[in-house]
């Protein structure tokens, strides 16, 4: 089974803040890939990176990075100097040997300009 | 970039009514996914399809719930006889193959709500 928790429903901060959104997972397989998606007001859900569980390599893209910590099994989303845009829900997701993706509830996150 | 559709996007029923949610896949994507998320709680998956049938399915979808690809572009989930219950965002999702790895591609999401 598998299973994502997304501890934070709702982080507000002011813009040009950092902000850090958590994800724990849970899987018994041992090839797995982690996900995490953006959920914008328009609804439908953005794809933002693909992790797999032989890659610990932290990675950064432009203001995002990433921290994939396999032995807290923790996936954590950072973004720095937030904007108003980022203002959005953001989702983490784990698929292993089911196919299946596994998603979190959610974080919403607030940027205040 | 090439969208998944769905419509409508808002939907009110009465509790005991049929409703339909039709989603509009990507043209060349092969596996078909509804996931729901009743609000506050995490995103659940619903249901796989592949090769015109139900390739993996969760507890929730009971027999209330049937799937369908009735024309080779559409793809709909029917709740026979809607609950309070089934009040949530519904999505749905599409993807090229159904490697552990492959993103899936989102629609907008149908919010139904029963009363």
């Amino acid at each position: 089974a598998q299973k994502v928790t997304q501890a934070q429903t709702e982080i507000s901060v002011v813009e040009k803040e950092d902000v850090t959104l958590d994800c724990v997972y849970e899987t018994r397989d041992t090839t797995y890939y982690l996900f995490w998606y953006k959920q914008p007001p328009s609804g439908e859900l953005v794809f933002l990176i693909r992790r797999n569980s032989f890659d610990e390599q932290n990675e950064i893209s432009g203001r995002y990075s990433w921290n994939f910590q396999k032995s807290t099994s923790s996936f954590n989303f950072t973004i720095t100097a937030s904007q108003v845009v980022d203002s959005a829900v953001y989702f983490c997701a784990v698929s292993g040997g089911s196919y299946i993706p596994t998603f979190g509830r959610g974080t919403s996150l607030i940027v205040h300009p | 970039e090439p969208e998944v559709t769905q419509t409508p996007s808002h939907q009110v029923t009465q509790m005991g009514q049929e409703v339909i949610l039709r989603c509009v896949p990507i043209s060349n994507h092969l596996y078909f996914y509804w996931y729901r998320q009743i609000l506050g709680q995490k995103v659940e998956f619903l249901v796989s399809f592949y090769n015109n049938e139900i390739s993996e399915k969760s507890e929730i979808f009971d027999d209330q719930f049937s799937v369908e690809r009735p024309d080779g572009s559409n793809f709909t989930l029917k709740i026979r006889s809607t609950k309070l219950e089934d009040s949530a965002m519904y999505f749905c999702a599409s993807r090229p193959t159904r490697v552990s790895n492959e993103k899936l591609f989102f629609g907008s999401g149908t919010q139904l709500s029963v009363l």
